[in-house]
This record gives structure tokens, C-alpha cells and sequence, in this order.
């Protein structure tokens, strides 16, 4: 069974702290996503990868960075976590040009304390 | 700006009780319109993809057309187990994704 794994369900941090949200996926896709996601607001784009050590900016995607090492693993970077980031984050990977849309794992939520 | 925009954003129905739900896009070049469902606390799950005018899907008690300018979710004779939030979103050709708000339907017995 194919996924896309995040490494953590909850988690709880505090002001200021530096946050690494980490994704695995196992289907040999080319592009990684990462999304947030708020009550009324639905999925909103962060940051994403076409390829290795590739990344572009979502629609938002100040306070946050990524980092792409490897194909299968799209790291989200929290430099300094403010409580505005208190939120479900959802990672996706797809195959460049799926009729499928993308996979996603499901979801990490964070709160900041 | 690629716009999607969900109606209604709750449904209530009680089982058997059929309905529709809406959404409307504006996209740069459609490469694709998808439909998700989500369960609570759970990522998006993959439901649908309709690629142009006139296109319709269908699964199980689920169906989804598609015209110019928006796309419905029918669901026929629901189950309590058809309640989740039904995400639509559209891709445009590079490739990502522009999610709506959501439809949360719950279906009583």
C-alpha cells in the first residue's frame, strides 16, 4: 500500500522554538507539497518541490521554510514558531503529471504554546 | 488567481435523503478538477478526477459532473457513512493544486 508519512500526529510547542515537521513518501513521486489547513479557510499551499533540492513558495509561505535532501522526504521549517502557525499540516506528493491529483499523509497537528 | 468556491459549507441529511453539492472555479488553463473526502482527522482522500465540460464520474452512491464554470457532487440515498467533508480543488497546468473550503456532510440515521 502506497503513503506518504508524517512523522508526528500531535505536537505541542512552544513560542519561539525551532519546528522540523518531517514527510516520507514511498511511490518514487516527483513533486511534494505542504499545505496548512483551518477551519473556513480549507487548504492553503505553503511551499512545494518538483525535484531534489528544488523548492518554490506557495501562497504563504512566510515564517516557514522547507528543505528537500532526498526524493522521498519534503521537510517543513518552522525558524522561530509563533501561535498563528497553531494548525493541521498536511503533506502530498504526486507523480509530475497524475490524473490522480495527490496522496497525502495524514496530517500533523501542531499547536503552539 | 485560482479561485474555488464550496457550497453550502454544512449539509445536514437524513439517510436516503438525496443532494448536491457545488462548486464553483476560476482557473488559468483547467488541467483538472478534483474531488476529495476527508474524515476527521485524517488527510484527504482521493475520490474523483473530471478533466473537461460535460464529463461526469461515478462511485458507489457518489457522482460528479463538471461544466465550464463549476462542478456537483451528487449524493444518492446517503449512509451514515458517507459523513465527511467533501474537498474540491482544481489544477491548473503547473501542476498544483487550489483547494475550496470544504462541504461537511453528516447523514443521520
Amino acid at each position: 500500500d502506497v503513503k506518504v508519512t508524517q512523522s508526528s500526529r500531535y505536537l505541542v510547542k512552544r513560542t519561539g522554538e525551532k519546528v522540523f515537521l518531517e514527510c516520507v513518501q514511498d511511490m518514487d513521486h516527483e513533486n511534494m507539497f505542504w499545505y496548512r489547513q483551518d477551519p473556513g479557510l480549507g487548504l492553503r499551499l505553503i511551499y512545494f518541490s518538483y525535484d531534489v533540492k528544488m523548492k518554490e513558495k506557495g501562497d504563504i509561505p512566510e515564517g516557514y521554510s522547507v528543505s528537500r535532501e532526498k526524493k522521498e522526504r519534503f521537510s517543513l521549517i518552522l525558524e522561530s514558531a509563533s501561535t498563528n502557525q497553531t494548525s493541521m499540516y498536511l503533506c502530498a506528493s504526486s507523480h509530475g503529471d497524475s490524473g490522480y491529483g495527490y496522496t497525502f499523509g495524514s496530517g500533523t497537528r501542531l499547536t503552539v504554546v | 488567481e485560482d479561485q474555488v468556491t464550496q457550497s453550502p459549507e454544512a449539509l445536514r441529511l437524513q439517510e436516503g435523503e438525496s443532494s448536491s453539492l457545488n462548486c464553483s472555479y476560476t482557473v488559468s488553463g483547467l488541467r483538472g478538477l478534483f474531488w476529495y473526502r476527508q474524515d476527521p482527522g485524517k488527510g484527504p482522500e482521493f475520490l474523483f478526477t473530471l478533466y473537461s465540460a460535460g464529463e461526469e464520474k461515478e462511485k458507489e452512491r457518489l457522482k460528479a459532473t463538471l461544466t465550464k464554470k463549476e462542478s456537483f457532487l451528487h449524493i444518492t440515498a446517503p449512509k451514515p457513512e458517507d459523513s465527511a467533508t467533501y474537498l474540491c480543488a482544481v489544477q491548473a497546468y503547473d501542476y498544483k493544486l487550489s483547494f475550496g473550503a470544504g462541504t461537511t456532510v453528516t447523514v443521520r440515521a
